[in-house]
């Protein structure tokens, strides 16, 4: 069975601050993936990123970076130099690499970044 | 290019009464997924379809709960006998063939049981 643990449930920030969302996921399979998306206040869930299990390279978009460490089955997530407008609710996601694919999500992190 | 579309964006409904959804996946999609969303709590996939074929149900779809997509193209949920533990944020998502790319989430429908 596949299990997606975000431990944190709320988060707040001041404007420009950093902050790292945590991801620690769970499956036997050998091959896998992991999302992230974010679901601001409209409610629509935003794809933001993906990542293949072989790949442990670490990512950078923007102010976004993703850090992938197997050894450790975590998957975290950190918004540099934070906006109002990254206040959303960030879930972290699993899904097997197989046709079906469906993702298996966390609880979400409710992020708020205050001015 | 066009997202994902869902239809009604709400809906309230009286415990008892039947209920459907409709789901227009992103052009040459051919997969679409269905899943459901608690308040405070992540998504959870209902079903699964590869162009018109079913392929996959969750143990949360309960007998009260169909879903189709005739043509491969749209889908529809259906939920027979609401119950006020059906009220959800239903969402639909949909992905295209070939490697995984990530799965593109409609609007959401907000189901309200009273």
């Amino acid at each position: 069975a596949q299990k997606v643990t975000q431990a944190q449930t709320e988060i707040s920030v001041v404007e420009k601050e950093d902050v790292t969302l945590d991801c620690v996921y769970e499956t036997r399979d050998t091959t896998y993936y992991l999302f992230w998306y974010k679901q601001p206040p409209s409610g629509e869930l935003v794809f933001l990123i993906r990542r293949n299990s072989f790949d442990e390279q670490n990512e950078i978009s923007g102010r976004y970076s993703w850090n992938f460490q197997k050894s450790t089955s975590s998957f975290n997530f950190t918004i540099t130099a934070s906006q109002v407008v990254d206040s959303a609710v960030y879930f972290c996601a699993l899904s097997a690499t197989g046709a079906n694919s469906k993702l298996t999500f966390g609880k979400g992190i409710t992020l708020s970044v205050r001015p | 290019d066009t997202g994902v579309s869902q239809d009604p964006r709400h809906k309230i409904t009286k415990r008892g009464q039947n209920v459907t959804f409709r789901c227009d996946p992103i052009s040459e999609h051919n997969r679409l997924y269905w899943y459901r969303q608690t308040l405070g709590q992540g998504p959870e996939f209902l079903t699964y379809f590869q162009n018109e074929a079913q392929l996959e149900k969750s143990r949360l779809l309960s007998d009260r709960f169909s879903a189709e997509r005739p043509k491969g193209s749209f889908s529809t949920l259906e939920i027979q006998r609401t119950e006020q533990g059906d009220s959800a944020m239903y969402l639909c998502a949909s992905a295209p063939p070939g490697r995984l790319r990530g799965q593109f989430f409609g609007p959401g429908t907000r189901l309200t049981v009273l």
